[in-house]
């Protein structure tokens, strides 16, 4: 599969715990875009790297979340400090100058 | 502030009935205008982009900036095009977010 690739599938942690997802971009992508879904709604941006630069931040993203995007490659969202209100999907996507092509997604549920 | 609004979240047609996914955006600059689709157990894919004006799947949108809308329309529903269906515009400043509304879940009946 050439796509966008998320790891893990699935993370259960207890509350207060730090959790780190991960995300393989396709190759060729520039961009790489991290989102937040929870049930009902649309994902909602999080933040925006375009090669190893982080150029967009969201407000939603408080400081006890971090992203980073070594050598402009994959990428990897941590958590700090878990809190059930963190409970979501966290989607990422990259894309080179159109659509954005995304990946199947991380479940976060905080216990 | 970008802003993609669907105003409904649940539509629900029979089969072979014509359908129209409404959206709506806000956005100061000239943005691209998208429709993605989530099939059950699958991820987000792209359906739809406004430039390149193609029918997929039987499905179109005409990007009408004066009244700010990218409705989805399809002339005879399918069952298979049961899904959840986003907006999403691309903005065209700077960071190229996409900003997406919050779904429609269309139902096609039998």
């Amino acid at each position: 599969d050439t796509g966008v690739s998320q790891n893990p599938r699935h993370k259960i942690t207890k509350r207060g715990q730090n959790v780190t997802f991960r995300c393989d971009p396709i190759s060729e992508h520039n961009r790489l875009y991290w989102y937040r879904q929870t049930l009902g709604q649309g994902p909602e941006f999080l933040t925006y790297f375009q090669n190893e630069a982080q150029l967009e931040k969201s407000r939603l993203l408080s400081d006890r979340f971090s992203a980073e995007r070594p050598k402009g490659s994959f990428s990897t969202l941590e958590i700090q400090r878990t809190e059930q209100g963190d409970s979501a999907m966290y989607l990422c996507a990259s894309s080179r100058t159109g659509e954005a092509f995304f990946g199947q997604g991380t479940r976060l549920t905080v216990v | 502030a970008q802003r993609v609004t669907q105003p409904e979240k649940l539509l629900s047609v029979f089969k072979g009935a014509p359908v129209e996914l409404k959206c709506n955006y806000s956005y100061s600059g000239s943005p691209e205008l998208f429709w993605y689709v989530q099939y059950s157990r699958q991820r987000l894919q792209l359906l739809l982009r406004h430039i390149s004006r193609e029918s997929i799947k039987g499905f179109t949108a005409d990007l009408n900036k004066g009244e700010t809308s990218f409705h989805l329309k399809k002339p005879f529903a399918q069952e298979e095009d049961s899904a959840m269906y986003y907006c999403a515009l691309s903005t065209t400043d700077g960071g190229k977010i996409f900003v997406f509304g919050p779904g429609t879940r269309l139902s096609v009946l039998p």
